[in-house]
């Protein structure tokens, strides 16, 4: 599959545990999105890498999550002391820089107990 | 701030009628328009767009149709199927590729 790939699929986790999440984009793809859907919405923006440099991070997005793209290559996104409001599906999505529709992944399901 | 209103929250037609969700945006600098369908635990995945230089785009039982003045743009499937069943969701972006302001949803359900 040359798609957009995340891993892990699904997650459960204690609540102030720490998460981690993985994003491989389309390889030719420069720019990479996270966005979180909760159910019965439509996704919310998180943040964006153009190659390695993040450009834009939501309000959504507390101190609590940090996200990379190290070499413009995949992403991880890290959710700190982990709260059951962020229980959500977290998407990846890519695009060649303006010139390509988004690409979304899978998604990984987040459940915070 | 940006954002995109998009209704009804859910649609439900009988095979072979059209179905009609609409959108409105805030932003008057968004001039990328794509409509995402995502099937219960799967990926939304485009299934047409439009760009602000257009007023309408069609594909096949699909069509788009944008109101620039108006900020408001709408999706119309003809001839639906049980397999059109999904959510639907509308978005704006300033560009193609580019950040992504999603509508609410739109739960469609065709009845056999």
């Amino acid at each position: 599959d040359t798609g957009v790939s995340q891993n892990p699929r699904h997650k459960i986790t204690k609540r102030g545990q720490n998460v981690t999440f993985r994003c491989d984009p389309i390889s030719e793809h420069n720019r990479l999105y996270w966005y979180r859907q909760t159910l019965g919405q439509g996704p919310e923006f998180l943040t964006y890498f153009q190659n390695e440099a993040q450009l834009e991070k939501s309000r959504l997005l507390s101190d609590r999550f940090s996200a990379e793209r190290p070499k413009g290559s995949f992403s991880t996104l890290e959710i700190q002391r982990t709260e059951q409001g962020d229980s959500a599906m977290y998407l990846c999505a890519s695009s060649f820089d303006g010139q390509t529709e988004a690409f979304f992944g899978q998604g990984t399901r987040l459940t915070v107990v | 701030g940006e954002n995109v209103e998009q209704h009804p929250s859910t649609l439900s037609v009988q095979e072979g009628d059209s179905a009609v969700i609409k959108c409105t945006y805030s932003d008057s600098a968004s001039n990328y328009f794509p409509w995402y369908k995502q099937e219960l635990g799967k990926r939304p995945q485009l299934i047409i767009d439009i760009r602000s230089n257009v007023g309408e785009k069609k594909d096949q039982r699909i069509a788009v149709t944008l109101n620039k003045t108006a900020k408001h743009f709408s999706l119309h499937i003809t001839e639906t199927q049980p397999e059109d069943s999904a959510v639907y969701f509308c978005a704006a972006s300033i560009n193609q590729g580019g950040k992504l302001i999603f509508g609410q949803g739109t739960e469609l359900s065709v009845k056999p």
